[in-house]
């Protein structure tokens, strides 16, 4: 069965503490990984597609990488405006979207 | 209007009440999804749309239902709800249904059913 699981859970970090979530998956035929941000009250903001390992994108302090297995978000001197639950999701060979559940982000100055 | 916009933002309604959710893409795209988002738990697909057509009804209970007049316009008809259904409903378009194409998200419905 396609799975997304994402980790931690929930961070908390100090204003320019870098750290990484991740994004693990097991899913038949991947046709695409997507990273997406969602802050409260408000629908998904896409970020980054990752189509096949080693791929790797970046976006002001955010670089997302991707492996056979799985994928990472790395915050590099994150800002309080960070703060967000960050989602992933892959789409395989059904072409639907499975969501993991979100790592939701802190940063506190 | 740019993007992809839904209307109510927020709706409450009684176990008996019918209403209904719109969703409208300004994004020139072909295909509309609706999404289920409940607390701790992933977004859950409903249903999707490509050029006008259903080609995904993820066993949804039939209290729900969805209805796209063209490629801009998505709809998600509701009645005789349950408690259990209190959610933040998400309409997404994308270029087309298949793969590798990013969706992109409204703000959301935020529903309560009382």
């Amino acid at each position: 069965e396609d799975q997304v699981t994402q980790s931690p859970e929930a961070l908390r970090l100090q204003e320019g503490e870098s750290s990484s979530l991740n994004c693990s998956y097991t899913v038949s035929g991947l046709r695409g990984l997507f990273w997406y941000r969602q802050d409260p009250g408000k629908g998904p903001e896409f970020l980054f597609t990752l189509y096949s390992a080693g791929e790797e994108k970046e976006k002001e302090r955010l670089k997302a990488t991707l492996t056979k297995k799985e994928s990472f978000l790395h915050i590099t001197a994150p800002k309080p405006e960070d703060s967000a639950t960050y989602l992933c999701a892959v789409q395989a060979s059904t072409d639907k979207l499975i969501f993991g559940t979100g790592t939701r982000l802190q940063v506190f100055p | 209007e740019t993007g992809v916009t839904q209307t109510p933002r927020h709706l409450v309604m009684g176990m008996t009440n019918k209403k209904s959710l719109k969703c409208e893409q300004h994004l020139g795209h072909n295909a509309m999804y609706w999404y289920k988002q409940s607390a701790k738990k992933p977004l859950e697909l409903m249903f999707v749309y490509s050029l006008e057509e259903r080609v995904e009804n993820n066993s949804v209970p039939s209290r729900f239902s969805p209805e796209c007049p063209n490629s801009s316009h998505l709809f998600l008809h509701l009645h005789t709800l349950q408690p259990e259904d209190s959610a933040l409903y998400l309409c997404a378009s994308s270029p087309l249904g298949g793969s590798g194409y990013e969706q992109y998200f409204g703000p959301g419905t935020r529903l309560t059913v009382t």
